[in-house]
């Protein structure tokens, strides 16, 4: 089973406006990570949080983490068309696997 | 640099055929997965090997078989092909538990 979910499974929204996906998980983690996927290609990752942090920020990508909740959520400012891409967490966990899982992803679309 | 690359890109078998997916990088990464991607879904990790001559069993890995004989070479083996096995196939590495690095991935189609 996917160890994170992410919400909206998709989103729809004009350049210019910001983007928020959010992922929930299971189990205690070490860190998590976000990835973007353009259609047709592999993930390219773009951030990771570790388990301390709070608040993370990245050019225009900003990412929160709440351990108690369990839970991330992904902020895209000022979006552009070329931010259209699924987007996807991913977690380690505390079992020593060495391995990550991915959650089921959000699609987002920029409308030009 | 490469990166991670994959060969092939595109395959179609038939129900009962072989194939091995070969994944390679030239990064000098310990880490090696194989994960694969299902219609409007994540990607879910099929084996994975934390060195030269390791695997480890991922969430799916029935009707797959791995081997890693070479460090920077992760192949990826299907003895019996299944139409269920008709996915998309990434390739990744790392070389810690944090950024993995992902392949153009594999596309195939078992009939």
């Amino acid at each position: 089973s996917q160890q994170g979910e992410e919400d909206p499974q998709a989103l729809s929204i004009q350049e210019g406006e910001n983007a928020t996906m959010n992922c929930s998980y299971k189990t205690s983690i070490n860190n998590l990570q976000w990835y973007r996927q353009n259609s047709g290609r592999g993930l390219v990752h773009l951030i990771l949080i570790r388990s301390n942090e709070r608040e993370k920020h990245s050019g225009r990508l900003r990412v929160t983490l709440d351990t108690s909740k369990k839970s991330s959520s992904l902020l895209i400012t000022a979006s552009r068309a070329a931010d259209t891409a699924s987007y996807f967490c991913a977690t380690d966990d505390k079992t020593g696997r060495r391995a990550l899982t991915f959650g089921s992803g959000t699609r987002l679309q920029v409308q030009p | 640099n490469a990166g991670v690359t994959q060969t092939p890109k595109f395959r179609v078998l038939k129900t009962g055929q072989s194939m091995t997916l070969l994944c390679a990088q030239d990064m000098n990464h310990e880490y090696m997965y194989w994960y694969r991607q299902d219609p409007g879904m994540g990607l879910r990790l099929i084996h994975y090997s934390v060195g030269e001559g390791t695997t480890a069993k991922g969430e799916v890995p029935d009707g797959y078989n791995v081997s890693r004989l070479k460090k920077q070479n992760f192949l990826l083996g299907l003895e019996s092909a299944a139409p269920s096995q008709t996915s998309v196939y990434f390739c990744a590495s790392s070389d810690s538990m944090y950024e993995q690095f992902f392949g153009p991935g594999t596309r195939l189609t078992v009939l």
